[in-house]
Formats: structure tokens, sequence, C-alpha cells
């Protein structure tokens, strides 16, 4: 089966901090990758995908990941936080041969003002 | 605007009572997926459906049973609820496989006492 490992459970940041939150999963095929966030107390919500073509991909309010195929790796990046970027984020992965979602066991990211 | 439906945000029941959990979409998806979400374990699949009647075992499946009678509903039953099925349970959809991404429901709180 495949994982996928977030390796920073929590993240606490001062405002205008840069972000980096790692994700690698295990999985030798061709994959599609994605950047979920969950705000207290709402829904999961998409962040940002890669199926394919670049490997920077820009999602919303300012986020980006990186695929590094040779890493098996998905980094979400994002240069200034705000308070407003508390929450919980999840990396996830599927393949295009399978039904699938697998999720990391997600990140809590503190943004303090 | 996209939209999968948890029928109850929280629910309280007794110890060997059957509980369903119901979930609807009106996206026409064909995939639709039950997680539980649990602190420092992110979300875990239990089951998920390809299509109606059909279902297949995530990686937690025990104790749990689902039920898919219209492509749109997707049930969660646990037959005998018991304290450690106490979670968050999200239900999640999405197109027939591919590079798609999944779209969440609210989310259901159940605590078993």
């Amino acid at each position: 089966a495949q994982s996928v490992s977030q390796h920073n459970h929590h993240v606490i940041l001062s405002e205008a901090a840069s972000l980096e939150l790692g994700c690698n999963y295990s999985y030798g095929g061709t994959v599609n990758l994605f950047w979920y966030v969950q705000y207290p107390g709402q829904h999961l919500q998409l962040l940002l995908k890669y199926f394919s073509g670049d490997p920077l991909v820009k999602g919303i309010k300012g986020f980006e990941a990186e695929f590094i195929k040779s890493k098996f790796s998905f980094n979400l990046r994002k240069p200034s936080v705000q308070w407003s970027d508390t929450a919980e984020y999840f990396c996830a992965v599927n393949t295009n041969t399978g039904n699938q979602f697998y999720f990391g066991t997600g990140t809590s990211l503190t943004v303090i003002p | 605007d996209v939209k999968v439906t948890q029928s109850s945000r929280y629910l309280v029941k007794r110890t060997g009572e059957k509980v369903f959990l119901e979930c609807v979409q009106d996206m026409d998806h064909e995939n639709m997926f039950w997680y539980r979400q649990d602190p420092g374990l992110g979300l875990r699949l239990i089951y998920f459906s390809y299509d109606v009647k059909m279902k297949e075992k995530g990686d937690i499946p025990e104790g749990y049973s689902v039920s898919r009678e219209k492509k749109e509903r997707f049930s969660l039953i646990l037959e005998s609820a018991s304290t450690n099925q106490t979670s968050m349970y999200l239900c999640a959809s999405r197109k027939l496989r591919g590079g798609t991404e999944a779209f969440f429901g609210q989310g259901t709180r159940l605590t078993v006492v």
C-alpha cells in the first residue's frame, strides 16, 4: 500500500515568516498529488494539486508546492504567512490507476500575530 | 457549486446502538469515500465505493459497513457502536479515477458513550 509522510506535526510561526511543510510518498508509478487545508471548524478544502506538467504548482491564498519526482516529495510553501493561515494541512496522493486517496497525518500550523 | 452534505454535524450514541451516517453529493460523482479523522492519525479510509452497490474496504473497515443504493448517497453503518469509534467522520466524493480531487463534507462528530 502507498504511504504518505508529513514530518512536521506541529509548526508555530510568526506572521510574515516563510513556511515549508514537507510531504513524502511511497509509490513508484505515476501519482497525482494534493494539498488540502482544514481551517478550524470547517471542512477540508483543496489548496492545490499536481497531475502533470510544470512541477511547481500554485494554489489559492499564495501557496505553492513543488513536485520533485526523484525525492518522492511534494512540499508546500508560502513566502509570508498570515494569522489566517492557522489551520491543519494534509498532503494526499492517488494514482491514475487507483480510486483511493492516501492522506498524511497532517501538520497543524499556528501563526502568531 | 459542488456540494457534499453529511446529515449530522454532531451525534451522541450509546454503546451497542446501530448508527447510520448519511452522505449525499450533488455532483454525479462515481466515487465516494468514508474516512475517520483522529488527532495525530490524519485521515484513515474506512470504505469507498466506485459505483452503485459496489464497495471496497479501506484501511480500517472493522466494525463498519456501508451502503450505496443510489449514486448520490453513501451511508456508513456502525453495526454496534463502541467507544473506540468516537471520532470525526468525513465523507468525500470525486469523479471516476484520474487526476481529480476529492470534495469533502463538513464532517460528523460522533461520540459514543
